[in-house]
């Protein structure tokens, strides 16, 4: 079963807007991690939060971890049609580095 | 461009065929991962690499799954007598200490 699952499964915006994903998972991790996957191409990495921090940003992304609620969410901000995309947390429980991956929130952000 | 590359990029087989891929990561990284994707779903893990060391196998891996990293640089999964339900994008993806993971552009198995 997956590790991580994303919420919700699409997402349709006007550029200019907020979007915002969200990842669970089910066991004590190390750290969660974003990727974003344009269709038909290979993954990107977006960004790294450990499993001590709370709230992580960079540019237009602010991540914020729930270890309590075994949760995570993204946020990008000012969206473009650019940030069309997959959107995927991963995550590997503590003492492995088998990531697991969701199943992905797919992002489209109408120009 | 990450740096990691894979080779073929497409490979078209018949049905019991054996197919190898390769992967280049990037040369100081030391951990390496192969992943498996179809349409519509995150990538899922095969395997993992620390150097030469094969750490981590998923039971999804069949015995007619085998990975290798000799000498802890470039990889190779090879999958033998292969079946329709192969037909995926295969992934690798290297990182350094288990951080963030560089992705290469994978190779497109189409088992016909």
């Amino acid at each position: 079963s997956q590790q991580g699952e994303e919420d919700p499964q699409a997402l349709s915006i006007q550029e200019g807007e907020n979007a915002t994903m969200n990842c669970s998972y089910k066991t004590s991790i190390n750290n969660l991690q974003w990727y974003r996957q344009n269709s038909g191409r290979g993954l990107v990495h977006l960004i790294l939060i450990r499993s001590n921090e709370r709230e992580k940003h960079s540019g237009r992304l602010r991540v914020t971890l729930d270890t309590s609620k075994k949760s995570s969410s993204l946020l990008i901000t000012a969206s473009r049609a650019a940030d069309t995309a997959s959107y995927f947390c991963a995550t590997a429980a503590e003492g492995t580095y088998k990531y697991i991956f969701g199943t992905g929130t797919r992002l489209k952000v109408l120009a | 461009d990450t740096g990691v590359s894979q080779d073929p990029r497409h490979k078209i087989t018949k049905r019991g065929q054996n197919v190898t891929f390769r992967c280049d990561p990037i040369s100081e990284h030391n951990r390496l991962y192969w992943y498996r994707q179809t349409l519509g779903q995150g990538p899922e893990f095969l395997t993992y690499f620390q150097n030469e060391a094969q750490l981590e196998k998923s039971r999804l891996l069949s015995d007619r799954f085998s990975a290798e990293r000799p000498k802890g640089s470039f990889s190779t999964l090879e999958i033998q007598r292969t079946e329709q339900g192969d037909s995926a994008m295969y992934l690798c993806a290297s990182s350094l200490y288990g951080d963030e993971q560089y992705f290469g552009p994978g190779t497109r198995l189409t088992v016909t």
